[in-house]
């Protein structure tokens, strides 16, 4: 079946820091990738998306390269602030599959000052 | 243009009773996705509905759980005799359709439910 593993958290950063949260897919085939950010009391929010190899999603500052090769699709960003606080899903999902998206268990990112 | 309208955003439910969370699409979406998220947990997909259908309930526990997406109303996920586990935070999302260009869900807030 279809599996997204993403780095434990909490990541802790100083503001400022260069930001790198793993994620890594199984798949048949080739899908979609996406993170999504959840800040805290709030739903989940489209950070990027990317829908095809080596395609690369970006959106605030925040970047991905979707990686065949390797399966992956690391989240960076060069330099965090402190409303970066939250949590990251990495998801998957498969154009016709129904849009039922698979979600990483999340990574929790704390910025501090 | 609002976005996916759940409620309650937080409701407490003793052992035993029923609890019932609502979701209103985003205007133009028919399809309409429920998730929980259990306690350091990522989402885990539930139900998938079309109005009057239900498309896909792979995700559904087999007891206790039903859903719905009438032609008129919101959408409504129904949990009946609540046990502690089922504790979570459930999110709605939405989108125009299966294959929609897009191939993006609209999430909403969340309704969390709590069972003592």
């Amino acid at each position: 079946g279809n599996s997204v593993t993403q780095m434990e958290g909490p990541v802790t950063l100083s503001e400022e820091a260069f930001l790198t949260i793993n994620c890594t897919y199984t798949a048949t085939g080739y899908p979609s990738l996406f993170w999504y950010v959840q800040y805290p009391g709030e739903g989940l929010q489209l950070l990027l998306k990317a829908t095809k190899a080596d395609d690369k999603g970006s959106n605030k500052g925040f970047e991905a390269t979707y990686r065949k090769e390797t399966t992956s699709f690391h989240l960076e960003k060069g330099s965090v602030q402190v409303s970066d606080s939250a949590v990251y899903f990495c998801a998957l999902i498969f154009t016709g599959g129904g849009n039922k998206l698979t979600f990483g268990t999340g990574t929790q990112l704390k910025v501090e000052l | 243009n609002a976005g996916v309208m759940q409620n309650p955003r937080h409701l407490v439910r003793r052992r035993g009773q029923e609890a019932r969370l609502r979701c209103s699409p985003m205007k133009g979406h028919s399809h309409v996705y429920w998730y929980r998220q259990l306690p350091e947990e990522g989402l885990k997909f539930m139900v998938y509905l079309q109005k009057e259908n239900i498309i896909d309930e792979s995700g559904m526990p087999k007891e206790r759980f039903s859903a719905e997406f009438p032609k008129e109303g919101p959408s409504i996920l129904r949990i009946q005799q609540v046990v502690r586990g089922d504790s979570a935070a459930y999110f709605c999302a939405s989108s125009r359709g299966p294959n929609s260009g897009a191939n993006v869900l609209t999430f909403g807030a969340g309704s969390r439910l709590t069972v003592l």
